[in-house]
């Protein structure tokens, strides 16, 4: 079956250390997106990549690095430098002309 | 920028009755997408209904329906014969046209937490 797989689903990190998120979608989908989602916030745009080895910013990009070497994959790196990074991670893509996201199913990052 | 606003933080419906989320939005643009996703306590994102702005008729899935207003920037959510299952967080969300530089992105209102009464 076609999707997006997000892993893990639960991670803890330790203050200080950088850890990645990872994202796999078979769906042949040229664009894919992070969001962060808090308590009450809604979700946030971190980064988004609409083709291979291309991305861009979104509205809360600081702290945060992506990549996109291979069109299945958009990893999300959680660096030190991000000050409040518990949350609720979810990875999405898009196909050309996209009329419906499609998501994974999160991972939530606890810093302890 | 767009925005999309979400005024109720809570609902509550009894089982077999209909409720109406709602949602607002702020916009410039003529041509866009509009959207309802459910998140139940799983937090898988689910599409429930979408609407193209260029469509007057309102958008229709089952038990769940839209009330959009274009010119009002209103686009509110009705669901029908309420179910247990349907306890989630709803959120609203908004896409650019796919042209003139936009990515497309959605863009989210803050969700509206529905609770379904027994």
């Amino acid at each position: 079956d076609g999707g997006i797989t997000q892993s893990p689903k639960y991670l803890f990190r330790k203050e200080g250390q950088n850890v990645t998120l990872s994202c796999e979608q078979n769906l042949n989908h040229d664009a894919m997106y992070w969001y962060r989602q808090d308590p009450g916030q809604g979700l946030r745009l971190i980064y988004y990549s609409q083709i291979v080895n291309d991305f861009q910013k979104g509205d809360i990009a600081e702290g945060y690095s992506v990549s996109r070497e291979k069109k299945e994959s958009f990893p999300l790196t959680v660096t030190s430098a991000q000050k409040n990074p518990t949350a609720f991670y979810l990875c999405a893509s898009t196909r050309t002309g996209w009329t419906e996201a499609f998501f994974g199913q999160g991972t939530r990052l606890t810093v302890v | 920028a767009q925005t999309v606003t979400q005024s109720q933080p809570e609902m509550s419906v009894q089982e077999a009755e209909t409720v109406t989320l709602s949602c607002t939005y702020d916009t410039s643009e003529s041509d866009y997408y509009l959207f309802w996703y459910k998140q139940p306590p799983s937090r898988q994102m689910i599409l429930v209904i979408r609407q193209e702005a260029y469509k007057q008729q309102n958008a229709t899935e089952n038990r769940f329906s839209v009330n959009f207003q274009k010119a009002a920037k209103s686009f509110s959510l009705k669901i029908s014969d309420s179910q247990l299952g349907d306890a989630a967080m709803y959120f609203c969300a908004y896409r650019s046209p796919l042209n003139g530089g936009s990515q497309g992105n959605l863009i989210f209102g803050k969700g509206t937490k529905l609770s379904v009464k027994p």
